[in-house]
């Protein structure tokens, strides 16, 4: 158990609806990174919040946004989905803002859109 | 950023010294590079970091020549419980990640 919990655990929807992936960090950690993991794709690193501000942006499309509250926590919002969005959705957390410290992963959120 | 390459799979034996390659060609000089193991229906685990050189800990060793441009993740004494994905990680306090496509280590007994 690396200490990174992520809500819900299985997702379905419908092309065209919105969802919203929830994620609590290690307790301590102030860096949350949000990772879409496919089959054809592997694992694109998102986007990365360090203590309630965006701080690096990876391969994130404009349809997706995320955000890190006062408690920690992250939010991923994928609006307007696309049968290309099934993916797993990975959290991730770790102390620092560089990035280069060791990343706590959390078990994932499998989406599928219909 | 440095695009990684990895091989899709590998097959090794119990007990054996499993080496894993990743090339990224064009890393940067504040690139680093990690690695991390990745079982079924779990997220990726942290297994080692290294600049250049060698690194090594309790469970791996990592090789990195002068000119970066490959890394080597060493394996040694693998046993069934090691088959899992492994991924390479170039990354820089910039904030660009860059994972490569995973190789999958299958261990036989």
């Amino acid at each position: 158990d690396s200490g990174v919990t992520q809500t819900p655990k299985h997702l379905i929807t419908a092309t065209g609806q919105r969802v919203t992936l929830r994620c609590s960090p290690r307790s301590g950690d102030l860096s949350v990174y949000w990772y879409q993991q496919s089959l054809d794709q592997g694992l694109q690193f998102l986007i990365q919040y360090y203590n309630g501000e965006e701080r690096a942006k990876g391969n994130i499309l404009e349809r997706f946004s995320a955000q890190q509250f006062p408690d920690l926590h992250s939010e991923l919002n994928l609006s307007s989905l696309e049968l290309g969005d099934s993916a797993l959705y990975f959290c991730a957390s770790s102390v620092d803002r560089t990035g280069l410290d060791t990343q706590y992963f959390g078990p994932g959120t499998r989406l599928t859109v219909l | 950023l440095a695009k990684t390459t990895q091989p899709i799979s590998m097959d090794s034996y119990e007990g054996q010294e499993v080496n894993i390659t990743c090339s990224h060609n064009n890393i940067a000089t504040n690139d680093y590079i990690t690695w991390y193991q990745q079982f079924p229906s779990q997220g990726p685990r942290f297994i080692i970091q290294g600049y250049k050189t060698k690194v090594t800990n309790e469970v791996a060793s990592l090789f990195i020549p002068a000119d970066r441009k490959s890394s080597t993740l060493s394996l040694p004494r693998v046993s069934l419980s090691d088959t899992a994905v492994y991924y390479c990680l170039v990354g820089n306090q910039g904030g660009k990640l860059i994972f490569g496509q995973g190789t999958e280590l299958s261990v036989k007994p």
